[in-house]
C-alpha cells in the first residue's frame, strides 16, 4: 500500500525566507503528484500538479519537483510571506486512488 | 480546474439523528466523486469512492451501512452519516476526480459537530 510521508512536520521561518518542504511516497508507480495548501478550517486548494513523466512545475513563487525513482518530491517556497501560513499536503495519485500526506503546518513570521 | 461546492459547510446534530452532507461538481459531469474524513490536525483519510449509477466502493474500516453514499446524477454525490454519533464529528471533504489527468479537484468542506 503507497504511504506518503511529509518533513518537517512543522517549521517556522522568518519572513522573506526561502524554504523547502519535502514529500516521500513508497510505491512509485504513480500517475500525478499534487500539492495542496490547506487554511485552518477549510479545504484544499491545489498548488501544484506534476504528471509522472515531468519533473517540476512552476507557479509563481512556487516550484515543486518531482523525482519518481526515488519517490521523492519537494516544494520550494521562495520569499515568504505571512500569507503563506498554512498546511501544505502532497498527494500521490496511483489511478483512482489518492494519497495524501501527514501535512507539514508552516508558519512565516512577519 | 473543476468547481466543487459542498453544503452545508457547518452542521451540528444531536447523537442519533441522520445528516446529510450534498457534493456538486458544478462544471462538469463526474462519474467518480471521493468522500475523504479529516480528523483535527492529521491528514485525510479516503472513505469511499462514488460511482455514477452504481454502488459505491468502501475503503477497509469504513461501515458502508453507516455511511450511505449516493451518486445518482453526474453532478451530485451525497454522504449520508447515519445514527451519528460524537465521534463522528469530523471534516469531510469530497472530490471531483478527472478521469484524463487523474487530477482531482476539492470541495470546501463540511464540518460535521456530533453532540
Amino acid at each position: 500500500k503507497q504511504e506518503v510521508t511529509q518533513i518537517p512536520a512543522a517549521l517556522s521561518v522568518p519572513e522573506g525566507e526561502n524554504l523547502v518542504l519535502n514529500c516521500s511516497f513508497t510505491d512509485s508507480a504513480i500517475y500525478n503528484l499534487q500539492w495542496f495548501r490547506q487554511d485552518p478550517g477549510k479545504g484544499l486548494t491545489s498548488l501544484l500538479l506534476i504528471q509522472s513523466s515531468q519533473r517540476e512545475q512552476t507557479s509563481g513563487r512556487l516550484n515543486a519537483s518531482l523525482d519518481k525513482s526515488s519517490g521523492r518530491s519537494t516544494l520550494y517556497i521562495a520569499a515568504s510571506q505571512p500569507g503563506d501560513s498554512a498546511t501544505y499536503l502532497c498527494a500521490v495519485s496511483t489511478g483512482n486512488q489518492f494519497y495524501f500526506g501527514t501535512g507539514t503546518s508552516l508558519t512565516v513570521i512577519p | 480546474g473543476a468547481v466543487v461546492s459542498q453544503h452545508p459547510s457547518r452542521v451540528i446534530c444531536k447523537s442519533g439523528t441522520s445528516v446529510k452532507i450534498e457534493c456538486r461538481s458544478l462544471d462538469f459531469q463526474a462519474t467518480t466523486m471521493f468522500w475523504y474524513r479529516q480528523f483535527p490536525k492529521q491528514s485525510l483519510m479516503l472513505m469511499a469512492t462514488s460511482n455514477e449509477g452504481s454502488k459505491a466502493t468502501y475503503e477497509q474500516g469504513v461501515e458502508k451501512d453507516k455511511f450511505l453514499i449516493n451518486h445518482a446524477s453526474l453532478t451530485l454525490s451525497t454522504l449520508t452519516v447515519t445514527s451519528a454519533h460524537p465521534e463522528d464529528s469530523s471534516f469531510y471533504i469530497c472530490s471531483v476526480g478527472r478521469g484524463g489527468t487523474y487530477e482531482q479537484y476539492f470541495g470546501p468542506g463540511t464540518r460535521l459537530t456530533v453532540t
